[in-house]
């Protein structure tokens, strides 16, 4: 089985300032990892994945993820975030599997 | 490239009618999904199809709830009949191969049931 989880549903922050999205995954075997945001009224955009590799991720809109292993997570940062940034953001897992798990989602609000 | 297509948009209707939701995947994709998102219990997968077959139903809530792929370019989920309890908005994702691709998601269904 396979699971993912976002602790926080919600993330203020104000504009420019950094911002780090926690994901952490539990699974018994190797897994495809990935950032989704979700846009107000939209369905959910592939931000960036992680195949295998370079643990570090670069995605779209200035995002990246660092794929740690031995810590199960998969955190997602933005240096300086944009008032656009705002959205919500989950994050999915996938193993052997066809299925994809998907976290609760964390809403990301910018603060101008 | 056209997207996931899913119609209708949004969809009003009154409890105990048959609500019909339609999916276009895109072209090449072998595996569809069905997702509901609430304010309560967040994205839930409800049914996928891998090459038009169905694979894991196991999140469809009840037997109202029905969806069929009769080909690769079409996919419908049916309520029949339809409670307020169903109010949402339904996503449809697709995938191709291989393994790691993500799901490409519509821009889902408004359903609310009156």
């Amino acid at each position: 089985a396979q699971s993912v989880t976002q602790l926080d549903s919600q993330v203020p922050v104000f504009e420019e300032a950094p911002v780090e999205l926690r994901c952490n995954y539990s699974s018994s075997v190797s897994v495809y990892l990935f950032w989704y945001v979700q846009y107000p009224n939209q369905g959910l955009q592939l931000l960036l994945k992680y195949l295998s590799g370079s643990t570090l991720v670069k995605g779209i809109n200035g995002f990246e993820a660092e794929f740690n292993k031995s810590q199960t997570s998969f955190h997602l940062r933005k240096p300086s975030v944009h008032i656009s940034d705002t959205a919500e953001y989950f994050c999915a897992v996938r193993g052997s599997y066809q299925k994809v798990t998907f976290g609760t989602g964390t809403k990301l609000q910018v603060i101008p | 490239d056209a997207g996931v297509i899913q119609s209708p948009r949004h969809e009003v209707t009154e409890m105990g009618q048959e609500v019909t939701l339609r999916c276009k995947p895109i072209s090449g994709h072998n595996s569809l999904f069905w997702y509901r998102q609430t304010m309560m219990r967040g994205l839930e997968l409800l049914i996928y199809f891998n090459n038009n077959v169905p694979i894991d139903d196991s999140g469809m809530p009840e037997d109202r709830f029905s969806a069929k792929m009769p080909n690769a370019s079409f996919s419908t989920l049916k309520i029949q009949p339809s409670e307020p309890r169903d109010s949402a908005v339904y996503f449809c994702a697709s995938r191709g191969t291989p393994l790691g691709q993500p799901q490409h998601f519509g821009d889902g269904t408004r359903l609310s049931i009156l």
